[in-house]
């Protein structure tokens, strides 16, 4: 099974604090159709996790741009410029590359 | 808007099925999309279980193979979780979802 290690597991951020998680894999994401199928999710307190990120870099509709996601091959990367209140929770990065899918350990985003 | 729902007995003795529906509304299951169980244990790791496809078809993951089966029913837009023999290990919060889209999830507790 493809391994995603999210890092960190933890991150501590003020409101307006620009930061980034970490997702890499041990072995490529990108398809033999040339896609590369790595997703972001988050999932705030009490919710079900929402898709943010797919395909590495696209933004789901309704999500805020101030969430980015980049990367290719085994390192991926999503960005918050500019940390919200509503963006606490926990975010997973997910691919569906490989069968099975499977996800990252998850990083918890709070307040610092 | 598509939404999903999950139903089902939150608690089943060791030994046992579990099974849970995914109610689906505002789109047809048969027109498009892998329909996928998903769970989270208790912390923050997730497994995904596997998919039953738009045609039908069912890709499990192989770590739970012997014991899981997707169905649906197409005349109520329903599909279906079966998983036998559970243990305490299998405790955990059973999403149904096709990655953009998830129910609210429904707790499931394995215990004599």
């Amino acid at each position: 099974d493809v391994v995603l290690t999210q890092t960190p597991p933890t991150l501590s951020a003020t409101i307006g604090q620009s930061v980034s998680i970490s997702c890499r894999s041990s072995q490529s994401l990108l398809h033999s159709n040339g896609n590369t199928y790595l997703n972001w999710l988050l999932q705030r307190p009490g919710q079900p996790p929402q898709l943010l990120i797919y395909l590495v870099s696209r933004l789901e509709s309704g999500v805020p741009n101030r969430f980015s996601g980049s990367g290719s091959g085994t390192d991926f990367t999503l960005k918050i410029s500019g940390v919200e209140a509503e963006d606490l929770g926990v975010y997973y990065c997910v691919q569906s590359t490989h069968a099975p899918w499977t996800f990252g350990g998850g990083t918890k985003l709070e307040l610092k | 808007e598509i939404q999903l729902q999950e139903s089902g007995p939150g608690l089943v003795k060791p030994s046992q099925s579990l099974s849970l529906t995914c109610s689906v509304t505002g789109y047809t299951i048969t027109s498009g999309y892998d329909w996928s169980w998903i769970r989270k244990f208790p912390g923050n790791k997730m497994e995904w279980m596997g998919y039953i496809s738009y045609s039908g078809s069912t890709n499990y993951n192989p770590s739970l193979k012997s014991r899981i089966s997707i169905t649906r029913d197409t005349s109520k837009n329903q599909f279906f979780l079966q998983l036998n023999s559970v243990t305490t290990e299998d405790t955990a919060t059973y999403y149904c979802a096709r990655l953009d889209d998830w129910g609210q999830g429904v707790m499931v507790t394995v215990s004599s």
